[in-house]
């Protein structure tokens, strides 16, 4: 079974609307983060938390919004969709220093019309 | 903030070959990853690296940690089909958030 599974793999919303994006980890790290992956650009951060009870903006936080509900999940809302959030999502688990090595899960396909 | 420059953007190359890229930076870091992402997958960690000057091989792949902590580099040598993907590099600034800050990526297609 995959570490780090994200729910749901792809999703088709329209403008205006609310969606979820939800992360879950079995490596037992304290350190969760979204990311954005867009064509020619990398991956970019949108939020971060360190435990349950630390959120953290990222460089493109804003029309986003996180929950982290317990050390294992994270989830990722978009409360008013808009065409340019059209992207791949990643979460990513880590632990803290000195293994902060990031693992990622599948990715979200995300298409907003 | 802190940004990683990733070149080439993007290679083709013959099965057989041996590749090379590498990631600068005008600032250190402490540590540098080298990511390989598939079509329709997460990135997946190739080969992590923690000490300036360190040399890593991980099968054909080999990547450095430059002794300036301001570079790195990734080789591959005799490139295989699998070897497709984006590989990325990534790091953690002196800055120590405990953010990875990521390169563009370089796509790397290989000619059976």
């Amino acid at each position: 079974d995959a570490d780090v599974t994200q729910t749901p793999r792809n999703r088709i919303t329209k403008t205006g609307k609310r969606i979820m994006l939800e992360c879950s980890q079995t490596k037992g790290h304290d350190r969760m983060y979204w990311y954005r992956q867009d064509p020619g650009l990398g991956l970019r951060l949108i939020y971060y938390s360190f435990d349950v009870k630390d959120i953290n903006k990222g460089e493109i936080s804003d029309g986003y919004s996180v929950s982290r509900q317990a050390q294992a999940k994270f989830s990722l809302s978009l409360e008013s969709a808009i065409p340019n959030q059209t992207a791949l999502y990643f979460c990513a688990t880590s632990g803290v220093p000195p293994q902060e090595t990031q693992y990622f899960g599948p990715g979200t396909r995300l298409l907003v019309l | 903030g802190q940004q990683l420059n990733q070149s080439p953007q993007s290679m083709f190359i013959q099965e057989g070959e041996d590749v090379s890229m590498n990631c600068t930076s005008s600032s250190i870091f402490n540590t540098w990853l080298w990511y390989k992402q598939e079509p329709g997958e997460g990135p997946v960690l190739l080969i992590a690296l923690y000490k300036a000057g360190e040399l890593t091989s991980n099968g054909r792949l080999t990547a450095q940690f430059g002794i300036t902590r301001k570079d790195s580099f990734l080789n591959i040598s005799a490139s295989i089909p699998s070897d497709v993907g984006i590989y990325f590099c990534a790091g953690h600034g002196s800055s120590n958030t405990g953010k990875l800050i990521f390169g563009q990526g370089t796509t790397l297609q290989v000619k059976p």
